[in-house]
């Protein structure tokens, strides 16, 4: 079975400008959650999907969003890019909605600001 | 309001040595835990996970987890310690009254030493 992949891998953007990421689950598995990994602030919590409804959001400015497909892939977007928003952006799938699954991560896509 | 704290950045052992990464953690309701590794370079994998039950988890690559109720702890352990157990390692918790969001420890690196 494939694992989460994660597109593009890497990304150089300059301030001001917007990104889209993607991510698409382990097939079979519904529940999508995005994280930023910066050397400084470690692992931070973006959003969790469920069938395509957004299930909590994490401590971040309304600069960045996600949506979750029906076919239950992901993407997230990040408008009016900051330098700080350099950083190695996670997806993470769970088969369910329950709280005692595990996450599969993808590679992470690294996004530089310029 | 769900925390988790790894309060040693770097942990230093010698091969074939025991090893333990803490981990502390607080929550509202049940926990669950998990820990997860990170390789260079790669995305984070999954090790183990405390739902409920025995105290002492077993996971992945021979590492073992203790979960202790009234300390409020979930180390991880591995007996005897390899080279190629360097890396990132984070743990990880989800809260029983929902939330729908896992939060992540700063990480604690494992260097093991020839």
């Amino acid at each position: 079975k494939a694992g989460v992949t994660q597109t593009p891998r890497y990304l150089i953007k300059t301030r001001g400008q917007q990104v889209t990421l993607s991510c698409s689950p382990i097939s079979g598995h519904r529940s999508v959650s995005w994280y930023q990994q910066t050397p400084g602030q470690g692992l931070q919590f973006l959003f969790e999907y469920f069938s395509e409804t957004q299930r909590n959001k994490g401590n971040f400015p309304g600069r960045f969003s996600g949506r979750q497909f029906s076919n239950s892939r992901s993407e997230m977007n990040v408008s009016t890019l900051e330098l700080g928003d350099s950083a190695l952006y996670l997806c993470a799938s769970r088969v369910g909605a329950g709280e005692n699954t595990e996450q599969f991560f993808g590679p992470g896509t690294r996004l530089t600001v310029l | 309001a769900q925390s988790v704290a790894q309060p040693e950045d770097q942990v230093n052992v010698a091969e074939g040595n025991p090893l333990t990464v803490k981990c502390t953690y607080s929550v509202s309701g049940n926990p669950y835990l998990f820990w997860y590794v990170q390789y260079p370079n790669r995305g984070l994998q999954f090790l183990l996970k405390y739902i409920t039950g025995d105290n002492l988890v077993k996971g992945s690559y021979g590492f073992e987890a203790e979960f202790n109720k009234s300390q409020t702890s979930f180390h991880l352990k591995k007996p005897s310690a390899l080279v190629s157990d360097s890396a990132l390692y984070f743990c990880a918790v989800r809260d029983s009254t929902g939330g729908f969001k896992t939060i992540f420890g700063a990480g604690t690196r494992l260097f093991v030493k020839a």
